[in-house]
């Protein structure tokens, strides 16, 4: 069965630097997602990603974060200067675009950890 | 999105059905019910949606109030597999590109063996 696959499983990084945190949706799959969970918080959207261009941010999404599509089949979101407070498990998710409900296909997760 | 209330957690005794129960008062005429659960450890997972009729499908039911303004999500037989966080979520099938899913706390369901 087709999956999104995220790399890597456990990122550290100190603040102040930049992260890159990769995923690969499923092939044919044209809408695209981050979210991130703070431990023993709710899971919360950061943004939404079809045709080359972002589709829906959340107020989290700030000028500190970016998406991209570099070639065919991976999907990044870069944090260009880490704070303490970035410190949470990161999931991409992917579905297909048709009308709703759309189901989306969620990854294993990025945690994480920002010292 | 229209906000929903779910009991914070439940349990339930392994191979014995599992009602897990959401208020939607404000729900919409175009509002989609979805249920998602996160196993420990995992990103979440997709399980069953509906918009008015009762609905099945190989993981769960969904059993949908005459008046929209709750639903049920049964697990026929639950094994221990099935502890984990469940989120019932409505999403407007008007939203067009505003496909975002909005969390949550969820009932956290635990089994026994």
């Amino acid at each position: 069965e087709p999956e999104v696959t995220q790399t890597p499983s456990h990122q550290v990084t100190q603040m102040g630097q930049e992260v890159i945190l990769r995923c690969v949706p499923i092939s044919n799959h044209l809408y695209f997602y981050w979210y991130r969970q703070i431990l023993g918080q709710k899971v919360e959207f950061l943004v939404s990603f079809y045709n080359n261009e972002i589709s829906e941010k959340s107020e989290i999404f700030d000028d500190q974060f970016s998406v991209e599509r570099p070639d065919g089949s991976n999907f990044t979101l870069k944090i260009r200067s880490t704070k303490l407070e970035d410190s949470a498990m990161y999931f991409c998710a992917s579905s297909t675009g048709t009308l709703l409900p759309d189901e989306q296909y969620f990854g294993p997760g990025t945690r994480l950890t920002v010292t | 999105d229209a906000k929903t209330t779910q009991p914070n957690s439940m349990e339930s005794n392994e191979e014995e059905p599992v009602h897990l129960p959401c208020n939607h008062s404000t729900i919409s005429g175009t509002d989609y019910i979805h249920w998602y659960r996160q196993l420990p450890s995992q990103g979440p997972e997709y399980v069953i949606h509906g918009l008015t009729s009762n609905v099945n499908n190989r993981m769960a039911s969904l059993a949908i109030a005459e008046d929209r303004k709750s639903s049920t999500l049964i697990l026929h037989r639950a094994t221990l597999r099935d502890a984990a966080v469940y989120y019932c979520i409505l999403r407007d099938g008007l939203a067009g590109s505003a496909r975002q899913l909005t969390f949550g706390s969820g009932t956290q369901l635990t089994v026994l063996p």
